[in-house]
């Protein structure tokens, strides 16, 4: 069965600076999605960034880029130029097949400090 | 703002009563999936529905059922409610089916069964 594993539980970073979050996953296909969302107090994910397996140019959104190493399964989110607003719990996920589901890691806690 | 509206906000309900849960989507939204979220972890597929039937299931006993409506509102109705299904429920809708879809969610509906 697929897994997705996040070690880090939280992270701090100061603003303006730059943060690296990890995750790895587990999976036996060879064609399947990564995501990362964001989940603020508000409770609403949203997404923040998306790569496709196939695809080996890590993807790239302002200043949220990922780092998708296939062979080593995992997949990190670095955000650059970190404001207070990213302050928010971030899921890694994983999608593959013919639904939208999604499978989640358990989340990492970043603060943002000014 | 995703477009994805829950209600209610929260609910507290008593072990062994029933509960439905409600989600209205954006229109062109043909597919909803709905996840819980236990405290601390990262959310777990319950089901999705496309174009009104259920075409995908997460590891969840029957007495977690769902209906989708043509207006694009949706339902997760839960029977003989148990302790442990005190949780974060959250809907997701998008235009399509498929695993690289970006999922719009919902605020989701607070469950607290006593």
């Amino acid at each position: 069965a697929q897994t997705v594993t996040q070690s880090q539980p939280e992270m701090s970073v100061q603003e303006a600076e730059t943060v690296t979050l990890s995750c790895t996953y587990d999976t036996s296909e060879s064609d399947y999605y990564l995501f990362w969302y964001k989940q603020p107090p508000s409770r609403q994910m949203i997404l923040v960034i998306r790569q496709e397996a196939y695809k080996q140019q890590n993807a790239t959104e302002n200043r949220f880029s990922v780092n998708f190493q296939k062979a080593a399964k995992s997949f990190s989110l670095k955000i650059s130029d970190s404001q207070l607003g990213d302050a928010a719990m971030y899921f890694c996920a994983y999608s593959e097949g013919p639904t939208n589901k999604l499978i989640f890691g358990t989340g990492t806690l970043l603060a943002v400090q000014p | 703002e995703t477009g994805v509206t829950q209600s209610p906000t929260h609910l507290i309900k008593t072990r062994g009563q029933q509960v439905t849960l409600r989600c209205s989507s954006q229109s062109g939204h043909n597919t909803v999936s709905w996840y819980q979220q236990a405290l601390g972890q990262g959310p777990q597929f319950i089901f999705q529905y496309y174009r009104e039937e259920e075409n995908g299931r997460g590891n969840f006993p029957p007495r977690f059922s769902g209906l989708q409506f043509p207006n694009y509102s949706s339902e997760l109705n839960v029977n003989a409610l148990e302790l442990d299904d005190s949780a974060l429920y959250l809907c997701a809708s998008s235009p399509y089916r498929g695993g690289m879809e970006k999922l719009f969610f919902g605020s989701g509906t607070q469950l607290s069964v006593l």
